[in-house]
């Protein structure tokens, strides 16, 4: 079993649709949970950053961490055509341990 | 801030052939990461460095050495280069290993023919 699974679509919708973006794993020692976001030719870029369990939320994104089902997901509400980019989820199970990334989930959100 | 640069941005090298792969951070971070990104791969960690004159492998190392003499640069140095070498490089810096963003450079597109 993989550490981290991330489907790595690509995933179309439509302006103004939800989005929801997922990753499991199968290290339940995994304490910091990651989002990066990268366009097309470029770096990936650091999105939203979550520690344990719970929700976070920073304008239109969402992060949800479950740690009971090692499953963490991506929310965007009022998706935009500049949302459209590949997403990295990525976690570690602690500071001084090595960040583990998914392959990532091309999005594409159509005008 | 110009934060992580890479030159060069493009490069087509020859079976056999040799290159260094430059990288520097303006942040004053002590840890480096060299990765490589295939399509549909997501990144495989190269080589790191936890600050100047320390660095140790990653899970795909073989092909390439580093090293890292100043806090700033951290060049990636490929020998004999190979078609499987074909990828695209990024280099990122951090405050901490784990516990903080990594910051990613535009990347180096290498192909090896």
């Amino acid at each position: 079993q993989k550490e981290v699974e991330q489907d790595p679509g690509p995933l179309s919708v439509p302006e103004g649709a939800i989005v929801s973006l997922n990753c499991t794993y199968s290290n339940s020692a995994f304490q910091y949970f990651m989002w990066y976001r990268q366009y097309s030719r470029k770096g990936p870029e650091l999105l939203m950053y979550t520690y344990s369990s719970g929700n976070k939320e920073d304008g239109r994104f969402t992060a949800q961490v479950d740690k009971s089902s090692k499953y963490i997901s991506l929310f965007i509400r009022d998706s935009q055509p500049s949302d459209s980019a590949t997403y990295l989820c990525a976690m570690t199970k602690n500071r001084d341990d090595k960040i583990i990334f998914g392959k990532g989930t091309r999005l594409h959100i159509l005008p | 801030n110009a934060g992580v640069t890479q030159t060069p941005k493009f490069r087509i090298l020859k079976i056999g052939q040799s290159m260094t792969l430059q990288c520097t951070q303006d942040m004053n971070h002590n840890y480096m990461y060299w990765y490589r990104q295939d399509p549909g791969m997501g990144l495989k960690l190269i080589y790191y460095s936890v600050g100047a004159g320390i660095t140790d492998k990653g899970e795909v190392p073989n092909g390439y050495n580093v090293s890292r003499s100043t806090t700033e640069d951290f060049p990636l140095r490929l020998e004999l280069a190979a078609p499987s070498q074909t990828s695209v490089y990024f280099c990122a810096s951090s405050y901490s290993r784990g516990g903080s963003e990594q910051y990613f450079g535009p990347g180096t597109r290498l192909t090896v023919t």
